[in-house]
């Protein structure tokens, strides 16, 4: 089975630039979350989605947006970039987001801002 | 919102020792707890879990106990190996909020 996949594993962008993540959940699993991960910070909830709706969110500006398709595949956005949010990207899936499901991870997304 | 503290921050063990890494959360709802052992290069990949109605689970070296009175939980490992070598998080759910980590060495 394969695993959850995240594109691309690196970008470069500039400030003021926007971007999109994309990430594929394992087959099967409809819940889709996102992280923040820095030195400074740790890891960090951004949002989760599940059957195409935002059912939870963590606390990042409106800078930071997502959705989800029918196939649960899911993007993020990040608009007007900062220095502050070169970090790495991480997508987890699982089945339907309850308590009790594991969440399992990509590789993720390491985006730079220059 | 939970909150999650770990400790240490940094480990070093000698292989064949033990290695054990402590976690507090503060919201007393949270009922189920991962721990994730991330390599370089790579994102965190989930070694073993625990619900609030379990004390301790094994998965053969690895460990974790929970004391929900106490709000905290550990994860204990034995018979350290170079390969066990990672930066380890602990993590209390719902939504899932991380520890800030413990880089594990494990010197041969």
């Amino acid at each position: 089975k394969a695993g959850v996949t995240q594109t691309p594993r690196y970008l470069i962008k500039t400030r003021g630039q926007q971007v999109t993540l994309s990430c594929s959940p394992i087959s099967g699993h409809r819940s889709v979350s996102w992280y923040q991960q820095t030195p400074g910070q740790g890891l960090q909830f951004l949002f989760e989605y599940f059957s195409e709706t935002q059912r939870n969110k963590g606390n990042f500006p409106g800078r930071f947006s997502g959705r989800q398709f029918s196939n649960s595949r899911s993007e993020m956005n990040v608009s007007t970039l900062e220095l502050g949010d070169s970090a790495l990207y991480l997508c987890a899936s699982s089945l339907d987001g309850q308590l009790n499901q594991p969440q399992h991870f990509g590789d993720g997304t390491r985006l730079s801002i220059l | 919102g939970e909150n999650v503290e770990q400790h240490p921050s940094t480990l070093s063990v000698q292989e064949g020792d033990s290695a054990v890494i402590k976690c507090t959360y503060s919201d007393s709802a949270s009922n189920y707890f991962p721990w994730y052992k991330q390599e370089l290069g790579k994102g965190p990949q989930l070694i073993i879990d625990i619900r609030s109605n379990v004390g301790e689970k094994k998965d053969q070296r690895i460990a974790v106990t929970l004391n929900k009175t106490a709000k905290h939980f550990s994860l204990h490992i034995t018979e350290t190996q170079p390969e066990d070598s990672a930066v380890y998080f602990c993590a209390a759910f719902a939504p899932l909020t991380f520890g800030g980590g413990t880089r594990v060495l494990v010197k041969p």
